[in-house]
Order: structure tokens, then C-alpha cells, then sequence
């Protein structure tokens, strides 16, 4: 089944401790996004990524670091230097270019810094 | 700025009863507008609009986008409890750079 998967589903750290989630997705999309949801609120863009090998910073970015080595593939590691990490993180993909394609999201991992 | 504001933020109906939920935005270079449902987990996508006045339809879901006012509106009839869930309104840029999120509105329907 292609799709977007995310893990784990549930993280615990203590704070200090990077951290990284991973995000993979089998349905060739070549651009990935990362967003931040806390309780109460809509989905803060942290990260994307329109192609292999380049991504840009987006509302949300300090804290956090990302790479995009391979196609499938858009870890986001989550660094001692963000203040509140404690949130729904959220991954999608979409096809890019100039047609009009909605964002598919994978099932989200849960982060809890205590 | 480019803003999405969704309202009521929260709203408890009675199964069987419609409900109107409202999405407006102030952005530049508007692209399209999507409504995604999340019920505890990963946003589903609903409906995309791209054109002022075209209705869009799924079941008892609907919706519709008006550029000149700059607002959509998504309706469901006949509500069932397993309609409750946050439904998120998003818009699209022209640049292809990222969705913009409203807020969302958590929807309730009781027995």
C-alpha cells in the first residue's frame, strides 16, 4: 500500500536529549513537509522539502534541523535549543509542480520532553 | 501577514442538525483552499477549492469558496456522531511553498 509512515508513534525524552522522527513515504511525492500541532491550535510548518537534497526553513524552524538525503525519505530531529518540543508532529507529501494536489499526511508521533 | 480564521473555534450539536463552519483568509497570492478532517490522529483531506462559486460535495459534506469575500464555508446535514472530530481549513499559495493552517473547529455531535 503506498502511503506516508511516521515512528515511532509515541517518543518519550528527557529534555536536553535530541531527538529524531522519522518520516518515509512509497508514493513518489517529491515534496515533504514537517508541522508542529499543539493543543488547541492548527498545524505550524517547521520544515519543507520541494526535491532531494534541498529544504528550506518555514514558520516555525528554530530548534529544529532536517535533511533530505533520499526521495522517500524527510527525518526531522528535534535539538536541545527548542524551548516547548512537547507536541503532535506531523509529516506530509505531496506530488509538487503546477497541479493542484492536496498534502497527504502521515499518522503523526506524539513527542513528550519530561 | 497571511492569516486563516476558522470560527466557531467549537461548537456541540445534536445528531441530526446542520452545521456551517466558516473559514476566511487574508493572503497574497492565493492558490487553493482545503478542508481536512482530524479526528485524533492525521488530517483526511475533504475538499479542495480552487473557483468562486463551484459547490463541492460528498455525502452530507459540502462546500463552497468565494474569492471576492475571501471566505469558504463547509456544511454537513443530517450530522452524525461520527462526524465529531476538528475540521482544519487551509490555503494554498500561489509560490507552492506550504499550507497555511487555520485554527480549526472542533465539531461535537451528541446522541
Amino acid at each position: 500500500d503506498g502511503g506516508i509512515t511516521q515512528s515511532p508513534k509515541y517518543l518519550f525524552r528527557k529534555e536536553g536529549q535530541n531527538v529524531t522522527l522519522s518520516c518515509e513515504q512509497n508514493l513518489n511525492h517529491d515534496a515533504m513537509y514537517w508541522y508542529r500541532q499543539d493543543p488547541g491550535q492548527g498545524l505550524r510548518l517547521i520544515y519543507y522539502s520541494q526535491i532531494v537534497n534541498d529544504f528550506q526553513k518555514g514558520d516555525i524552524a528554530e530548534g529544529y534541523s532536517v535533511s533530505r538525503e533520499k526521495k522517500e525519505s524527510f527525518p526531522l530531529t528535534v535539538t536541545s535549543a527548542q524551548k516547548n518540543p512537547t507536541a503532535f508532529y506531523l509529516c506530509a507529501s505531496t506530488p509538487g509542480g503546477s497541479s493542484y494536489n492536496e498534502q497527504f499526511f502521515g499518522p503523526g508521533t506524539r513527542l513528550t520532553v519530561l | 501577514e497571511d492569516k486563516v480564521v476558522q470560527s466557531p473555534l467549537s461548537l456541540v450539536v445534536h445528531e441530526g442538525d446542520t452545521v456551517t463552519l466558516n473559514c476566511s483568509y487574508e493572503v497574497t497570492n492565493f492558490r487553493s483552499l482545503l478542508w481536512y478532517k482530524q479526528e485524533k490522529k492525521a488530517p483526511t483531506f475533504l475538499f479542495m477549492l480552487t473557483s468562486s462559486g463551484i459547490e463541492k460535495k460528498s455525502g452530507r459534506l459540502s462546500s463552497i469558496l468565494d474569492k471576492k469575500e475571501l471566505f469558504s464555508i463547509l456544511n454537513i446535514t443530517a450530522t452524525q456522531t461520527g462526524d465529531s472530530a476538528v475540521y482544519l481549513c487551509a490555503v494554498e499559495l500561489n509560490s507552492g511553498y506550504a499550507l497555511n493552517f487555520g485554527k480549526g473547529t472542533s465539531l461535537l455531535v451528541t446522541p
